[in-house]
């Protein structure tokens, strides 16, 4: 039971590019969501997935992409990396019931240049 | 738009002495949950409270939920250098079909030996 993975684990984009971060998760979990993390901001949602077929727009959406391509595995994409845009990623999948517990991946650290 | 305000945002102290962190709000949460991250990997859940006035205990450490269901503390007994962390909360809502989790920025925790 491998829990949440994310790949890549470190990326650096020159200003422009694109890439594609992957998020899987074995928990069976309805919902996954994808946060940014910076220095002196917390954790911040981008995208969110409810369930399989649907995505809804977080906190801070602008720039990024997301596809929902089945109940395990939840990407998001950068169509044309900027520099305000360097951060650590993190995917995460939800269990529903009363815990509401929500389980994270490692993360991938994005630089770019 | 939910705000929850953790302090301190930094705290550095000795091996053995108590330390408490707040995480405050003017929103109502349904629950309110503790997560503790480590360099280089995701959140990990510590407790979740549901009901106001709740404590928790989890070995040394006591999370308290406010009676209001607006604020949380967090106090560690003896603190241990393997407490070291940062020390996230967050509040969780739902708005109709959708569950949202909205982190505070976080509290710094380093105990020296």
């Amino acid at each position: 039971n491998a829990g949440v993975t994310q790949t890549p684990k470190f990326q650096v984009l020159k200003t422009g590019q694109s890439m594609t971060l992957q998020c899987a998760q074995d928990m069976n979990h309805n919902s996954m969501y994808w946060y940014r993390q910076d220095p002196g901001m917390g954790l911040r949602l981008i995208y969110y997935s409810a369930s399989e077929g649907t995505t809804d727009k977080g906190e801070v959406p602008n720039g990024y992409n997301v596809s929902r391509l089945n109940k395990r595995e939840f990407s998001l994409r950068l169509e044309s990396a900027a520099p305000s845009q360097t951060s650590v990623y993190f995917c995460a999948s939800r269990i529903s019931g009363s815990r509401n517990e929500q389980f994270f991946g490692p993360g991938t650290r994005l630089t770019v240049l | 738009t939910q705000l929850l305000e953790q302090s301190p945002q930094f705290l550095s102290i000795q091996e053995g002495e108590n330390l408490t962190v707040y995480c405050n709000s003017s929103s109502v949460f349904s629950s309110l949950q503790w997560y503790r991250q480590e360099p280089g990997e995701g959140p990990v859940l510590l407790v979740t409270v549901v009901t106001g006035g709740e404590v928790k205990k989890l070995k040394r450490l006591t999370f308290q939920f406010g009676d209001a269901r607006k604020d949380s503390s967090l106090h560690i007994t003896a603190a241990q250098p393997g407490d070291t962390g940062l020390y996230l909360c967050a509040g969780f809502s739902r708005g109709g079909s959708n569950y949202k989790l909205t982190f505070g920025k976080g509290t710094l925790l380093t105990v020296n030996p």
